[in-house]
């Protein structure tokens, strides 16, 4: 069965540092793979995704990920933190039995300091 | 372009009583319909979802139902709340495929 594990549930960066926010997913089929974002009280934006092709994909906002087969992983960054990056970020695997379903993990709420 | 609107935004409810929470796309047709619940400080969970008219999947034993009368229409209900109702309810749409899904704003629901 797919999952996906996100590893820590709070990271904070220094405004201009880098980015990284960690995912590792299982899953037996190659994996479709997203990031979402979510900021407070409101509902998750896309923020990239990967289906098949280049392994490293660009996103909104600055943001890329990195496709890693043999490590699972499939990690968020950002070369240089903006203020208004701080939101709670979710990484996602899709199932398709039927209509496509989302594996969640517990997100990473990124705190982000002047 | 697609649209989806989610109503209402926020609800307070008191324990027992009956909810409707509805979500409505624009743009796209025979669209997969899903309800999500995100409880306090904890991740998603996938509630239902629908690939069609009166097509709906349960994913989780609950006290909520959902049923989709329109192509676009989607809706949530309970006839008695229960305080562990209570969370942010999320809708989203997707297209066949690999496509992702997209989010509504979520309606955030408290059980008094």
């Amino acid at each position: 069965a797919q999952s996906v594990t996100q590893l820590g549930s709070h990271v904070s960066v220094s405004e201009g540092a880098l980015v990284l926010l960690r995912c590792n997913y299982s899953s037996s089929v190659p994996p479709y793979l997203f990031w979402y974002v979510q900021y407070p009280n409101q509902g998750l934006q896309l923020l990239l995704k990967y289906t098949t092709g280049a392994t490293l994909v660009k996103g909104i906002n600055g943001f890329e990920a990195e496709f890693k087969k043999s490590e699972t992983s499939f990690h968020l960054t950002k070369p240089s933190a903006h203020m208004s990056d701080a939101a709670e970020y979710f990484c996602a695997v899709m199932i398709i039995q039927g209509a496509q379903k989302l594996v969640f993990g517990q997100g990473t709420r990124l705190t982000i300091n002047p | 372009s697609q649209t989806i609107h989610q109503w209402p935004a926020t609800l307070v409810q008191p324990v027992g009583s009956p909810l409707s929470l509805e979500c409505t796309v624009e743009g796209t047709s025979n669209p997969n319909l899903y309800w999500y619940r995100q409880a306090a400080g904890r991740g998603l969970q996938l509630l239902f979802y629908s690939v069609g008219i009166g097509q709906i999947s349960s994913e989780v034993p609950q006290n909520l139902s959902a049923s989709r009368p329109q192509d676009r229409q989607f809706i949530l209900s309970s006839k008695k709340l229960l305080l562990s109702d209570s969370g942010f309810y999320l809708c989203a749409w997707s297209v066949a495929g690999n496509q992702p899904q997209h989010f509504g704003d979520g309606t955030r629901l408290s059980i008094l």
